[in-house]
């Protein structure tokens, strides 16, 4: 277990319809990320939330949007799902505090979306 | 945008011998790079690291090497073992900023 929770693990839908990935970080951590790992593909970098605040955007469709609340837990909302958001959907934490210098993520176990 | 590029998507190498996974960048404001372990059905995890201020950094089996006039960085593992058959990404961050991933090479270790 790394601390970091994903749910849910397993995802169904059709497309058209909209979804929530839900991610509560490692305790203390203060960043979240969001990677799309697709079939046979990378992590794709999402989106990057320190402490509430949005701090870096990555290849993020605009049918796609991602919120970090005060508890520091985040959601991932995907939208008008088509055929090709199906993938795997990471949330990554780290402490990421101003002055400690780089970061090392702690991943969850990912949240597979299959859209049919 | 392929900032982090891993070109081989598959390594295959005997028990024993030396498994070398490469990685090539091309943000020249990276200054932390990292590889991480991925098993089937988890999530990545992370391995080693290494400050651009340093050109080799060495835990145990597993060593990074860093050449920045090449933007290049390689991960040795000596000696492999069929434990280490996994998918390896290697990943790249700015100061404070999001992290870059490559696409990931699959090495298999073969007893």
């Amino acid at each position: 277990d790394s601390g970091v929770t994903q749910t849910p693990k397993h995802l169904i839908t059709a497309t058209g319809q909209r979804v929530t990935l839900r991610c509560s970080p490692r305790s203390g951590d203060l960043s979240v990320y969001w990677y799309q790992q697709s079939l046979d593909q990378g992590l794709q970098f999402l989106i990057q939330y320190y402490n509430g605040e949005e701090r870096a955007k990555g290849n993020i469709l605009e049918r796609f949007s991602a919120q970090q609340f005060p508890d520091l837990h985040s959601e991932l909302n995907l939208s008008s799902l088509e055929l090709g958001d199906s993938a795997l959907y990471f949330c990554a934490s780290s402490v990421n505090l101003e002055g400690y210098g780089a970061n090392v993520l702690t991943f969850g176990a990912g949240s597979r979306l299959t859209v049919l | 945008d392929q900032q982090v590029k891993q070109n081989s998507p598959s390594l295959s190498v005997q028990e024993g011998r030396i498994s070398i996974l490469n990685c090539d960048y091309t943000n020249s404001m990276f200054d932390y790079f990292l590889w991480y372990k991925k098993y089937p059905a988890e999530g990545p995890t992370f391995l080693i690291s290494i400050s651009s201020i340093k050109d080799k950094n060495e835990d145990g089996r597993f060593t990074v090497f860093l050449n920045k006039s090449a933007k290049h960085l390689s991960l040795h593992i000596v000696p492999s073992q069929p434990g280490d058959s996994a998918v390896y990404f290697c990943a790249a961050s700015a100061m404070y900023n999001d992290m870059r991933f490559g696409a990931g090479t699959r090495l298999t270790v073969k007893p």
